[in-house]
């Protein structure tokens, strides 16, 4: 099925080790994203890309490093987890033009012990 | 600074009702664009609604409604006619011109439950 396909779905870590979250789309989008979801606070911006071999940073960029070294994939690391990166993932994708809506990943939902 | 209030953390309707979900924006940007994502209790997250700034009609998509009000900074959802299928999590989101359109913000949030 095309759209945007999250790896892996639920992972747990235990405070310093590090993961690599994987995001695949088939839309041939331009723009890819990834988000952090947490109870009342809605998604947080972590790191964006505009096109293949570009990223830049978002609201919560610290503790998180990315790559887009193919325009279908965004890569998201974790050098050394914590705790406070409980959370759950979502990677977005988009085309180009004002009115499109992102397409989203299922998620991931990552615990740090 | 928080661009986007969503004021009702939760909120209830009877099925087959009409619902509107607040959402107010902060902004100096001319050209932004507004919209609603749903997420329903299996997480994923789905783009319902968009309204441009310059837009001077109301977005509609199907059930969905945009009650935009842009002198008052405001972009309600109205959904009509209540579905249980409609419980969820529901998010205003904005994206500004200003960051070059690559960047949405989020708000918190809006749960909606409906009454059968």
């Amino acid at each position: 099925n095309a759209g945007v396909t999250q790896t892996p779905k639920f992972r747990v870590l235990k405070t310093g080790q590090s993961m690599t979250l994987l995001c695949a789309q088939d839309m041939n989008h331009e723009y890819m994203y990834w988000y952090r979801q947490d109870p009342g606070m809605g998604l947080r911006l972590i790191h964006y890309s505009v096109g293949e071999g570009t990223t830049a940073k978002g609201e919560v960029p610290d503790g998180y490093n990315v790559s887009r070294l193919k325009k279908q994939n965004f890569l998201l690391g974790l050098e050394s987890a914590a705790p406070s990166q409980t959370s759950v993932y979502f990677c977005a994708s988009r085309t180009g033009g004002a009115n499109y809506g992102y397409t989203f990943g299922s998620g991931t939902r990552l615990t740090v012990v | 600074a928080q661009k986007i209030t969503q004021t009702q953390p939760g909120m209830f309707v009877q099925e087959k009702e009409a619902v509107t979900l607040d959402c107010t924006y902060d902004t100096s940007d001319q050209s932004y664009g507004l919209f609603w994502y749903k997420q329903p209790s299996s997480g994923e997250m789905i783009f319902l609604i968009y309204q441009g700034s310059y837009d001077e009609q109301n977005a509609t998509e199907g059930r969905y409604s945009l009650n935009f009000q842009k002198a008052r900074k405001s972009a309600n959802l109205v959904i009509s006619a209540s579905q249980l299928g409609d419980s969820a999590m529901y998010f205003c989101a904005m994206r500004e011109e200003e960051t070059g359109g690559f960047k949405t913000i989020f708000g918190a949030g809006t749960r909606l439950f409906v009454k059968a």
